[in-house]
C-alpha cells in the first residue's frame, strides 16, 4: 500500500476489556515498530519486529501488552485487561530494512479506556 | 536526565522569520538524528535526518548537528503559518537501544500572521 495503515482509528474500551490494534506496514518493509504516545508527550517505544521475529520488546509496559507479526507483514498489538493509564495513541511505524533507516508512521489508534 | 530534551514551547515567530528549534541528547554514542513534524491529531512525519556533524539543508529546512556538544537543531527559514505544528527530535541511541527511536517531548511552533 501507499503508506502505513492502522485500524481501528478510535477505540473506546471499558476498564478490564481486551483490545486488539492492527497495523499494516508499507509493502516490502522488513521492520515494524509500535510506539505509545500520551497526550503532550513524544512517542515512546514499545516493541520492534524484523519480519516475524520480535527482536525487542523492552518498551512493553507490562505483561498485559502483547504484540505479534506471525507472517512478517501485518502486526497486532493486544492489550489485556485495559486500565485507564493505557489511554493513549498507539502508533505503528515501518522501515525498509533495519532500525537505522527512516521510519514511516501510520495514523495511529486513539485508545480511550473508561 | 531525559535521553532527549526539547523546550516544549510554544515558540512563536512571525511569518517570514527564521524558526530555530533545539534538542540535546544524553547518549554520546548516538549516530542517527531525526526531526519529525506532528500536526495536532496527526501522526509524525519525517522532515529531515542527519548523521554527520555540520549542516544539512533541504529547501527551507536546515538541520545542524554538533556531536561534541550533543546538540541538534532545526532551522526553518521563511516560516509559514502551515509550519505551525509540534516538532519532535528523535535519536537512535548506541548499543542495545539501536532498535528504537527515542523521542523528545516536542516543541510547539506557532507561526503568526
Amino acid at each position: 500500500g501507499a503508506g502505513v495503515s492502522q485500524s481501528p482509528r478510535y477505540k473506546v474500551a471499558k476498564r478490564g476489556q481486551d483490545v486488539a490494534l492492527r497495523c499494516d506496514p508499507i509493502s516490502g518493509h522488513v521492520s515494524l515498530f509500535w510506539y505509545q504516545q500520551a497526550l503532550g508527550q513524544g512517542p515512546e517505544f514499545l516493541t520492534y519486529f524484523q519480519n516475524e521475529a520480535q527482536l525487542d520488546k523492552s518498551g512493553l509496559p507490562s505483561d498485559r501488552f502483547f504484540a505479534e507479526r506471525p507472517e512478517g507483514s501485518v502486526s497486532t498489538l493486544k492489550i489485556q485487561r485495559t486500565q485507564q493509564e493505557d489511554s493513549a495513541v498507539y502508533l505503528c511505524a515501518s522501515s525498509l530494512v533495519g532500525p537505522l533507516e527512516t521510519q514511516y508512521f501510520g495514523p495511529g489508534t486513539r485508545l480511550l479506556v473508561l | 536526565q531525559k535521553e532527549v530534551e526539547q523546550n516544549s514551547g510554544p515558540l512563536s515567530v512571525p511569518e517570514g522569520a527564521i524558526a530555530s528549534l533545539n534538542c540535546t541528547y544524553s547518549d554520546r554514542g548516538s549516530q542517527s538524528f531525526f526531526w519529525y513534524r506532528q500536526y495536532s491529531g496527526k501522526s509524525p512525519e519525517l522532515i529531515m535526518f542527519i548523521y554527520s556533524n555540520g549542516d544539512k539543508e533541504d529547501g527551507r529546512f536546515t538541520a545542524q548537528l554538533n556531536k561534541a556538544s550533543q546538540y541538534v537543531s532545526l532551522l526553518i527559514r521563511d516560516s509559514q503559518p502551515s509550519d505551525s505544528a509540534t516538532y519532535l527530535c528523535a535519536v537512535i541511541p548506541s548499543g542495545g537501544g539501536g532498535n528504537k527511536l527515542t523521542f523528545g517531548t516536542g516543541t510547539q511552533l506557532k507561526v503568526e500572521l
